[in-house]
Formats: structure tokens, sequence, C-alpha cells
């Protein structure tokens, strides 16, 4: 059973570039979260979605957006990039309503963005 | 706002027991997680505590109390492997059927030495 995959591994971009990051969820999971954590601190939420559609969303400008497919996969578009957006993007998946230990968010290997 | 502490580093001696604090205050609450994240890698689920009280898996248990905002991360007989980043997260209520995110604190780098 494949736990979730990201891709790519790593990638480098210069500023004011656009990248695609993408992920497909563990089997049987139909929500996916994106997290960017910046060295030496916690992840931090990005959004989330559910049935293609972004069903919440954390502290980030518009320039982050993503998509989620019918077959679950998602992915996060980041435009005009910073050198701030330099960071491990996450990808989280999950299924379920808010409630119990069934609703446990697995994570990706993440996705290392570097920003020159 | 949104607030989770935890102590940065840590350091403890293989075989021994070791205690990760964790407070938080957030506006809602659905649930404490720690994970365990390895330098350049993802962050592994350890434990998840919604009632308060001692929940145990082997040799990690955590504890939750919800009055208090207050939560530990325990590690019996430590090994060599376990050094690594203990993150503390809480799910927060979400909204319109959402599952509601993880707010995670910055976490904990614990080194175990021989």
């Amino acid at each position: 059973d494949a736990g979730v995959t990201q891709s790519p591994t790593h990638l480098i971009k210069t500023r004011g570039q656009q990248v695609t990051l993408r992920c497909s969820p563990k089997s049987g999971h139909d929500t996916v979260s994106w997290y960017q954590q910046a060295l030496g601190q916690g992840p931090q939420f990005i959004f989330q979605y559910y049935e293609e559609e972004e069903r919440q969303r954390g502290n980030f400008p518009d320039r982050f957006s993503g998509h989620q497919f019918p077959n679950y996969s998602s992915e996060l578009n980041v435009n005009a990039l910073l050198l701030g957006d330099s960071a491990l993007y996450l990808c989280a998946s999950s299924t379920g309503l808010a409630g119990s230990e069934w609703d446990t968010q697995y994570f990706g290997p993440g996705t290392r963005l570097t920003v020159l | 706002g949104q607030n989770i502490d935890q102590p940065t580093e840590m350091t403890a001696t293989e075989g021994a027991i070791v205690q990760i604090n964790c407070t938080y205050q957030t506006s809602g609450f659905n649930g404490l997680f720690w994970y365990q994240q390895h330098a350049g890698e993802a962050p592994t689920f350890l434990s998840y505590n919604v009632l308060d009280g001692l929940e145990e898996k082997g040799r990690f248990s955590s504890f939750l109390s919800r009055s208090k905002g207050y939560s530990y991360l325990l590690l019996k007989e430590l090994q060599m492997k376990d050094s690594a980043s203990y993150l503390c997260a809480v799910r927060d209520s979400g909204y319109g059927g959402s599952q509601g995110n993880l707010i995670f604190g910055k976490g904990t780098k614990l080194s175990v030495k021989p």
C-alpha cells in the first residue's frame, strides 16, 4: 500500500518564477492538506482540499493556489516566487470528517524548494 | 491567537526516559498530535489525544490535560535512532464540515547520547 507521494523531490527556481508541486494521497484518503516548513520551524498550514474544493486556508497570500483532481491527487502552485518561499513543502492526506484518530494526517516526503 | 510552545532542544542518554512538554493556546481544539521528524524527512505520526489522560503505544506515551492546555510525550528506553525533532500539533475545530488543520509548534530537537 503506497503512502503519500510527492514530486519532485528537489527544485531550484529563481525569483519571479512559478512552480507546481504534486501530491498523491495514501490509498483510501480523500483529503489533502499542504504545509510549508521553513528550516528550524514547524510546518505551517497553507490549505486543505476535499472533493476538489479548497475547504480551509491558512495565512498565505493568493500567490499560493492549489487544485485537487477527481482521483484525489493535488497540486500546489506558487506564483512570483520570493526568496522567502524557500522551504520544505509537505503534503498530508487523511480521510473523513473531524473527530478521531482515523482522521490522522499522514505526510509525504516533501519537496525541497530553493529560490535563488 | 494560536500559540504552541515546546522546548527547543533536549539531550538524554541511551536507555533513559525523557519527557517532552507542550503547552498550547488555540481558538479551537479537535485533538492533539505528536509527530517525529528526522532531519530532512517528513513528519511521521506517533500519537493522538483528544480526551484527558494517558495514551500508551509501546515505548511512547502521550498525555493530555485540556483544562491546562498541556501535553507531554514520554519516550522510554531511549535508543540512538530516537534522535530527531518531535512536533506537537493541535488540530483546530475547522468549519463547514472541514476536518480542521494542524497547528504545529516549532519542534523539540532531541539528541540521544551513548
